[in-house]
Order: structure tokens, then C-alpha cells, then sequence
């Protein structure tokens, strides 16, 4: 079976612009939960999605925002980037809550 | 609140040498599970082994193996006989049972390096 697949792999981005990531989960899987990882505040959960609806809401601002499509794959839009956002961003599927998540290779996002 | 703390930052041994990695938790839910992630260079988080918290039979699988002890709070990993291969940052991480909590939260991990 294949893994996670995440697009694009790397990214580089200008303060302002917007952008928008994807995740494709494990054929069957119906959660996708997102996480961000920083070397400062380490890895931190987005939101997860299951059926198309989020379920769980990390701490973190209203410009980044998730949705879940009904073939199970995800997109993460953050607007208005801030060099802040700078990060490697995990998507991570699972076949259903409480089952463990598998991750994909992540998407290095980098914002100048 | 739930928390993970993993106090070892970075640790070296020398190829073959036996090594533990330390996770201690905290959490208020009766049912958690409990993980421990890899992260070699190229990033992606490799998933290693879940433990559910009504569950404390310890696990070895290979060079690896985990102590679950729920009366200290702590999910231990000691890797056997350490190869190069297993130099990567590692990541305890917690789950609830149920509703807001079933999510990872993760340790800060701690980053092995195994000398040849």
C-alpha cells in the first residue's frame, strides 16, 4: 500500500502571499489530522479531519485553515504568511479516530 | 493537561552500545495510548509502537524494546546493540481516548547519534 504522499515538497513563499499544501492519505484512511513543526515550539497539531468534517482544532491563528475532500484527501491553506510560518508541515492519515496516524514526508515550507 | 516530557536533548554512543531513551507523561484521561516516532533526516515521522494505557506488557521487537510503567508515568525505549542506521531524532508522543484529546502530543524528542 502506499504511504502518505504530500505536494509539494518544498515551498518558498514571501510574507503576504498565501499558500496551500496537500495531503493525500493511505487508500481506506479517513482521518487526516496536519501538525507543524518548528525548532522552537517543536511539533504542534493543526486539525484533523475525518468524512470531510474537522473534528479538532489545534491553538493556532485563523489564518490557517484545512478541508477535507470526499476522496479523503486534504489541503492546508495558510494566508497572509509570516516568516513565523516557516516550518516542516506533517500530514498524517489514520483509518479511523484512535487508530495510530502514519505520516507523510512533510512539506518545507520556507517564508522570506 | 496533557504533556510529554522527554528530558534527554541529545544523546552519543558508540556503535553497539545499548541505549534507553526516556518519555514520561502526564495526562487526566483513564484511556491514552501512547507512541514513539523516528525522524532521520529526510523529515518524515516513522511510526514504531502504540501502547494503550490498560495495557502494560512491555514489548521487544528486534534490537528495540519499550517498558510501559503506568506507576511512574513513563514509556521507555531502549534500542540493543546500536547501529549507525539508528541515529535519527526520536519522538514520544501521547494520545487521549476520546473527543479534543485524540490527538499526538509530543515530546520535545530526543536526537541519537551513533557513532561508527
Amino acid at each position: 500500500k502506499a504511504g502518505v504522499t504530500q505536494t509539494p515538497r518544498y515551498l518558498i513563499k514571501t510574507r503576504g502571499q498565501q499558500v496551500t499544501l496537500s495531503c493525500s492519505p493511505i487508500s481506506g484512511h479517513r482521518s487526516v489530522s496536519w501538525y507543524q513543526q518548528t525548532p522552537g515550539q517543536g511539533l504542534q497539531f493543526l486539525f484533523e479531519y475525518f468524512s470531510e468534517t474537522q473534528r479538532n482544532k489545534g491553538n493556532f491563528p485563523g489564518r490557517f485553515s484545512g478541508r477535507q475532500f470526499s476522496n479523503s484527501r486534504s489541503e492546508m491553506n495558510v494566508s497572509t504568511l509570516e516568516l513565523g510560518d516557516s516550518a516542516l508541515y506533517l500530514c498524517a492519515s489514520r483509518l479511523r479516530p484512535q487508530e495510530t496516524q502514519y505520516f507523510g514526508p512533510g512539506t518545507r515550507l520556507l517564508v522570506l | 493537561a496533557q504533556k510529554v516530557t522527554q528530558a534527554q536533548t541529545e544523546i552519543s554512543v558508540v556503535e553497539k552500545e545499548d541505549v534507553t531513551l526516556d518519555c514520561v507523561y502526564e495526562t487526566r484521561d483513564t484511556t491514552y495510548y501512547l507512541f514513539w516516532y523516528k525522524q532521520p533526516p529526510s523529515g518524515e515521522l516513522v511510526f514504531l509502537i502504540r501502547r494503550n494505557s490498560f495495557d502494560e506488557q512491555n514489548e521487544i521487537s528486534g534490537r528495540y524494546s519499550w517498558n510501559f510503567q503506568k506507576s511512574t508515568s513513563s514509556f521507555n525505549f531502549t534500542i540493543t546493540a546500536s547501529q549507525v542506521v539508528d541515529s535519527a531524532v526520536y519522538f514520544c508522543a501521547l494520545s487521549g481516548g476520546s473527543g479534543a484529546t485524540n490527538k499526538l502530543i509530543f515530546g520535545t524528542g530526543t536526537l541519537l547519534a551513533v557513532q561508527p
